[in-house]
């Protein structure tokens, strides 16, 4: 079956790049129709879509975020990244990769995030 | 970015109370609308798509119904296991947003 696992440093300094990897299992991540996707949510709080990499390796990124995050892909490890630079202790989140999907009904394509990893806690402090 | 906002933040109910979350979005979103549930620690996991569509593997206990603007998520009879957080998300529009969440707690 499909699974996702966010991996990476779970302490990040101010000021420098956090850096996470997702693992994909059980799907390629170069096959057609999916948006690998990163979402965080902080303590105790909602959940904040950053952005996502289709499988054609197009990017959108939330405009709050889009000046201070890359996501790339590693289609050989079946992986997607996530890179967010100059990060305060607002980013300190739990970070989740996520598949997003669409779902069509005839008439219209209904995106979903139907598959996602387990979570990664990120920490900004020195 | 369209706001989602839902009702109540909290809620305590009794395993077998029939139960009733609403989520308000900040313009039409039409049927653009998805519900997830998310447990202590653990991942969101999603449940209705397309306002009322249920994922596959979900409890018919689970339905959702508006569009436009209304939408709402209602547990015909609560059971134990769906003691947990409740995240309604537009995909009407990028960026995609979420609601600050529905916490169902025992009573």
């Amino acid at each position: 079956q499909v699974q996702l696992q966010a991996s990476g440093p779970g302490l990040v300094k101010p000021s420098q790049t956090l850096s996470l990897t997702c693992t994909v299992s059980g799907v390629s991540i170069s096959s057609g129709g999916y948006y690998w996707t990163w979402i965080r949510q902080h303590p105790g709080k909602g959940l904040e879509w950053i952005g996502y990499i289709s499988y054609s390796g197009s990017t959108y990124y939330n405009p709050s975020l889009e000046s201070r995050v890359t996501i790339s892909v590693d289609t050989s490890k079946n992986q997607f990244s996530l890179k967010l630079s100059s990060v305060t202790a607002a980013d300190t989140a739990v970070y989740y990769c996520a598949r997003a999907r669409n779902y069509y009904d005839g008439s219209y394509s209904y995106l979903t995030f139907d598959m996602w990893g387990q979570g990664t806690m990120v920490t900004v402090s020195s | 970015d369209i706001q989602m906002t839902q009702s109540p933040s909290s809620l305590s109910a009794s395993v077998g109370d029939r139960v009733t979350i609403t989520c308000r979005a900040s313009q039409s979103i039409t049927y653009f609308l998805n519900w997830y549930q998310q447990k202590p620690g653990k991942a969101p996991k999603l449940l209705i798509y397309a306002a009322s569509t249920l994922q596959s593997g979900v409890p018919s206990r689970f339905s959702g119904s508006g569009s436009a603007t209304d939408f709402t998520l209602t547990i015909s009879s609560l059971q134990p296991e769906d003691f947990a957080t409740y995240y309604c998300q537009q995909s009407y529009s990028t960026p995609w947003t979420f609601g600050q969440g529905t916490k169902v707690e025992i009573k």
